[in-house]
Parts: C-alpha cells; sequence; structure tokens
C-alpha cells in the first residue's frame, strides 16, 4: 500500500543552524501538507501546497520556514535559522483531491528535530 | 478561533469491552471530519473519514458518527483489544477552500488484556 515517507527519522541540529526535512508523498497525491507536534501538544498544522505553490500558511509559518517541491516526488521544509522552540515532531502529509469534503489526509512516519 | 476537544484525555478498559471516543467542535460549519490513530513516537495513521453531509462511516470493528448540529462526533470500537491501544486525534476541515486539518489533543486508550 502506498505510504508518505520522511527522511531523516531524527535530526539533531544547534541553534541557529538550517535544517531540511524531505517528505516522498503518495505518487499520485495533488496536495502536500506539513504539521508539527511539540511533546504534549496537539498537532499543528504549518503548511499546504498545491501546483507547486503555497495554498495556505499559518501564523507558526513565518519567514523562517520555506518549502520546495524540487522535483516530482521530494517535497521539503526548511527552517533557516532553527530555534530551540522549533524542537518537535514534523510530519508531512498528502491528500489526493481537490474536493475539500473528500479530502483525506494521509501521514507519514514524521521527522523528530531536537534543537539544543 | 477553532477548537476540538476530546474527552477524556485518557481511558483504561478491559480486553473485549466496547467503547466510545467523544470529539467535540466549537463551530458546525465543518467540511469533514478524520479519525487518525497514533502510537508512541510515531505517525498519524487515518482510520475514517466523514464528510460533512454523513452521519456515519464504518470500517471493520471501527465506527464513527457525525452530528454537525450538536458539534459531536464518536469513535465507537468493538470488542477492544490490547493492539488498539494508542491515543485517537480527531481532527476538523474549515472553511470553504481550506485544506488544514485542527486537531484535538486526543484521547490515550489503554486495553488491558
Amino acid at each position: 500500500e502506498p505510504e508518505v515517507t520522511q527522511t531523516p527519522s531524527h535530526q539533531v541540529t544547534q541553534m541557529g543552524q538550517e535544517v531540511i526535512l524531505r517528505c516522498v508523498p503518495i505518487s499520485n497525491h495533488l496536495y502536500f501538507y506539513w504539521y508539527r507536534q511539540i511533546l504534549g501538544q496537539k498537532v499543528e498544522f504549518l503548511v499546504s501546497f498545491y501546483n507547486n505553490e503555497i495554498s495556505e500558511k499559518s501564523e507558526i509559518f513565518d519567514d523562517q520556514f520555506s518549502v520546495e517541491r524540487p522535483d516530482g516526488s521530494n517535497f521539503t521544509l526548511k527552517i533557516r535559522s532553527t530555534k530551540l522552540e522549533d524542537s518537535a515532531m514534523y510530519f508531512c502529509a498528502s491528500s489526493p483531491t481537490g474536493t475539500v469534503a473528500y479530502n483525506e489526509q494521509f501521514f507519514g512516519p514524521g521527522t523528530r528535530l531536537t534543537v539544543l | 478561533k477553532q477548537e476540538v476537544t476530546q474527552i477524556p484525555a485518557a481511558l483504561s478498559v478491559p480486553e473485549g469491552e466496547n467503547l466510545v471516543l467523544n470529539c467535540s467542535f466549537t463551530d458546525s460549519a465543518i467540511y469533514n471530519l478524520q479519525w487518525f490513530r497514533q502510537d508512541p513516537g510515531k505517525g498519524l495513521t487515518s482510520l475514517l473519514l466523514i464528510q460533512s453531509s454523513q452521519r456515519e462511516q464504518t470500517s471493520g470493528r471501527l465506527n464513527a458518527s457525525l452530528d454537525k448540529s450538536s458539534g459531536r462526533s464518536t469513535l465507537y470500537i468493538a470488542a477492544s483489544q490490547p493492539g488498539d491501544s494508542a491515543t485517537y486525534l480527531c481532527a476538523v476541515t474549515y472553511g470553504a477552500g481550506s485544506y488544514q486539518l485542527t486537531f484535538g489533543k486526543g484521547t490515550k486508550l489503554s486495553v488491558i488484556p
């Protein structure tokens, strides 16, 4: 069964460093998302991406964050200068359709980001 | 701001028992509601999607219902098994053209053998 994959599973970085989190969405899906979950807290939406551009973003997704689909399979989240509070599990998700009501999202296993 | 609440935060039941998990949302103008399962340190597994026009969805031992007018959804698990132990999250999509999911904090379920 097709699934969303993410690499690396765990990333440790120093504060102020740039990190890139990678995702391979399900191959025939059209919408891509990033969410994050700080330990013990709710899963929070960061950004959605469709047709090679951002379609929605949350207040969390500030200028330090960017997303890119560099080729036909990968979808990346870049954090330009990491802060301690960026430590979280980052989930990539994808969904197949353009109709909100039918839009089931499928999540990857996550990348745990630890900022020291 | 839209809020999704799940009560209880944790639930422990003996194996074989039928159980109900609750989810409530502040704005009845949802487009769909999705139930997920999350195992410790793992990703989210989609269990069921209920569109706003539907009242319920079933998958195996799972049945999810939706009452938009009261802002509530329930996930019914029949004949619970130790393998069902996990955190169950509900999430809703609001607003025309918005695909973002708003999550509850989840209910941690423990099924005791």
